[in-house]
């Protein structure tokens, strides 16, 4: 069955840098999708981006342009977020999502909370 | 971008109800050359991730119970849950997949009394 395995919850200062994992399992990693969405506490849910690791293509919503970094490694199965030049506002639960058939999101990790805080 | 907006933002609901929540967008979710609405509808969970409810505005996701029905065209959706249960506590939201970026709604929390 499709899992996708994130890492564990960060802590960061201000202005570091943050690198979050998706490790996907049950399906052919190349041939999907991966998305990364933004969910601020009792808030709602933002598409930061997708890449297509078959091809390391990648899209971004224009809001997190030079905020996230998205990549992916074939030979692992994983695919990675850097967040950088980290602010209070990037406080969040950060999930990856793979897309079904129609750019859907069929499946869901668990979810990353990152806290930003000195 | 295009602008997702749910209402009501909030409502409470007997075991055994009808719920009904309203999906709006800014622009048609309507794909002329196919006749198809990229409209989906996610529930989650106190503590979960989002789940995937309905696609193409209508179309339920494999082993999604059938009181769950999604409908609409255009640029208004509703999803009506046909009797309500207590584990249908959650909050859902709707998401267009038309066009980038995606975007959702801000969600309406359904809870039980």
């Amino acid at each position: 069955q499709v899992q996708l395995q994130q890492s564990g919850a960060e802590l960061a200062r201000p202005g570091a840098s943050v690198k979050l994992s998706c490790k996907a399992s049950g399906y052919t990693f190349t041939d999907y999708y991966i998305n990364w969405v933004k969910q601020r506490t009792g808030q709602g849910l933002e598409w930061i981006g997708e890449i297509y690791p078959g091809s390391g293509n990648t899209y971004y919503n224009e809001k997190f342009k030079g905020k996230a970094t998205l990549t992916a490694d074939k030979s692992s199965s994983t695919a990675y977020m850097q967040l950088s030049s980290l602010t209070s506002e990037d406080s969040a639960v950060y999930f990856c999502a793979r897309n079904g058939n129609y750019a859907v999101f069929a499946y869901w990790g668990q979810g990353t909370l990152v806290t930003v805080s000195a | 971008d295009i602008v997702m907006t749910q209402s009501p933002s909030s409502l409470a609901m007997s075991v055994g109800q009808k719920v009904t929540m309203s999906c709006k967008s800014s622009q048609s979710l309507l794909n002329s050359s196919n006749q198809k609405n990229y409209l989906a509808w996610y529930q989650q969970k106190p503590g979960q991730s989002p789940k995937l409810l309905v696609y193409f505005a209508s179309t339920r996701e494999s082993g999604v119970p059938d009181r769950f029905i999604g409908s609409g065209s255009g640029t208004d959706f509703t999803l009506t849950i046909s009797s309500v249960q207590a584990e249908d506590l959650a909050d859902y939201f709707c998401q267009q997949h038309y066009s980038t970026p995606r975007t959702f709604g801000g969600g309406t929390k359904l809870e039980i009394k």
